[in-house]
């Protein structure tokens, strides 16, 4: 079946480290996204890549870094300088050309900071 | 700024009747709208799409309107059932072009 995978579900991280978020799809979606959740925030935008190799932010970038390398995946850094990263972080993935379809969502890493 | 408006409380309804969710928008010109639902823990899921020239789109027991001079669309479930117990998103294009932003979401509690 095609979907949309994030690992970890759960991830800790100790102050001052980088962890990297996974997320891989296999719906031959050109585009992905990486957006965070907090509770009463609704979702928001960090990075969002419609091609490979292609990126861009989005309105809450700063301390994130992503890579697009392959089609298939879409790996979310979450480095040092972000101050608050506790947070669950959702991945999705869409096809370029509009459609009727929405965006695909993977079930989500929630980073809690130790 | 942009702005999507759901509203905050949640809504409570007894199964069987119809919930009515809005979704108002601000610094938008919408081709389209987008409704999705999350479970707790979860990720959203993708519900329907409604493009501009569309006045009202069906799915089963969901009904979806979009009024452009309103600035505003209505999600509707109707003969609602506990299982319809979610969040309701919606979402618009931002102006970029390239990525969809959410409102906050409505939680809607169906009981028995």
């Amino acid at each position: 079946d095609g979907g949309i995978t994030q690992s970890p579900k759960y991830l800790f991280r100790k102050e001052g480290q980088n962890v990297t978020l996974s997320c891989e799809q296999n719906l031959n979606h050109d585009a992905m996204y990486w957006y965070r959740q907090d509770p009463g925030q609704g979702l928001r935008l960090i990075y969002y890549s419609q091609i490979v190799n292609d990126f861009q932010k989005g309105d809450i970038a700063e301390g994130y870094s992503v890579s697009r390398e392959k089609k298939e995946s879409f790996p979310l850094t979450v480095t040092s300088a972000q101050k608050n990263p506790t947070a669950f972080y959702l991945c999705a993935s869409s096809s370029r050309v509009l459609s009727n379809y929405g965006y695909t969502f993977g079930s989500g890493t929630r980073l809690t900071v130790v | 700024s942009q702005k999507i408006e759901q509203n905050s409380e949640a809504l409570n309804i007894q199964e069987g009747k119809t919930a009515t969710l809005t979704c108002n928008y601000t610094n938008y010109s919408p081709a389209y709208l987008q409704w999705y639902r999350q479970d707790p823990g979860r990720g959203p899921v993708f519900l329907l799409l409604i493009r501009e020239n569309e006045k009202e789109k069906r799915k089963e027991r969901l009904k979806v309107t979009f009024d452009t001079t309103l600035k505003q669309s209505l999600f509707h479930i109707t003969a609602s059932q506990p299982a319809d117990s979610a969040t309701y998103l919606c979402a618009l294009l931002s102006n970029s072009g390239y990525a969809l932003n959410f409102g906050k979401g409505t939680s809607l509690l169906v009981t028995p």
